[in-house]
């Protein structure tokens, strides 16, 4: 089964507005870490914010916010404000708890800011 | 700059052939990931290595091997290679593995092409 699920392919924004991007997961451990990357066209990929799941507090990072909704499986990313430095396709990724950490990631999401 | 460097950034060979690629994870960081990035398969974990020993294997073929050397550089070793092995391959490094809230750097990642 998919540990992580990002269900919109492309997603058009325009440049000052808001975008949330959907990512929901599965899990039976209790503890885990939510993770969102960025990679832009030329290829690198960009941490962009964490999520624990003890966190009481959904965490954000300068314009990007994470709404973490534990019940329902769901930490979704919200940029603020776009920019068109922000079109890039954007990756939801979970670690474990089971003592190798690896990342699993979404299928990603890609976004495109216009002026 | 994440900090973490790989070579080649682009390596374009034959069927057949084996290939050696290299990250340098970034300083005091003592884990290892490589991450394999298809079109088809998405981006996949293939495995971990902490402070020189293998923690973690995830899909990763029988053709291909890593290790990390006392140095902590990692090299990522992919023999008999076919087409279906073109891919984007990353490292990424993390600086202990027991804290699920320590965030993953990524290399620029090397571009594999099989011909």
């Amino acid at each position: 089964a998919q540990k992580i699920t990002q269900t919109q392919p492309g997603m058009f924004v325009q440049e000052k507005e808001a975008v949330t991007l959907d990512c929901t997961y599965d899990t039976s451990d209790p503890s885990y870490g939510l993770f969102w990357y960025k990679q832009p066209s030329s290829g690198e990929m960009i941490f962009l914010i964490y999520q624990g799941s003890y966190d009481q507090q959904n965490a954000t990072e300068g314009r990007y916010s994470l709404n973490f909704q534990k019940a329902r499986k769901s930490a979704n990313l919200v940029i603020s404000a776009s920019q068109l430095g922000d079109s890039a396709m954007y990756f939801c990724a979970m670690r474990e708890g089971r003592g190798d950490y690896k990342l699993s990631f979404g299928a990603g999401t890609t976004v495109t800011v216009r002026a | 700059d994440s900090g973490v460097t790989q070579t080649p950034k682009h390596l374009i060979t034959a069927t057949g052939q084996r290939v050696t690629l290299r990250c340098s994870p970034r300083s005091g960081d003592l884990s290892v990931y490589w991450y394999q990035q298809s079109l088809d398969q998405g981006l996949q974990f293939l495995i971990q290595y902490y402070n020189g020993e293998e923690r973690a294997k995830g899909n990763i073929l029988e053709r291909f091997s890593a290790q990390q050397f006392p140095d902590l550089h990692s090299e990522l070793n992919l023999s008999s290679l076919e087409l279906g092995d073109s891919a984007l391959y990353f490292c990424a490094s993390s600086v202990a593995i027991w804290d699920r809230g320590s965030e993953q750097f990524f290399g620029p990642g090397t571009r594999l092409t099989v011909l």
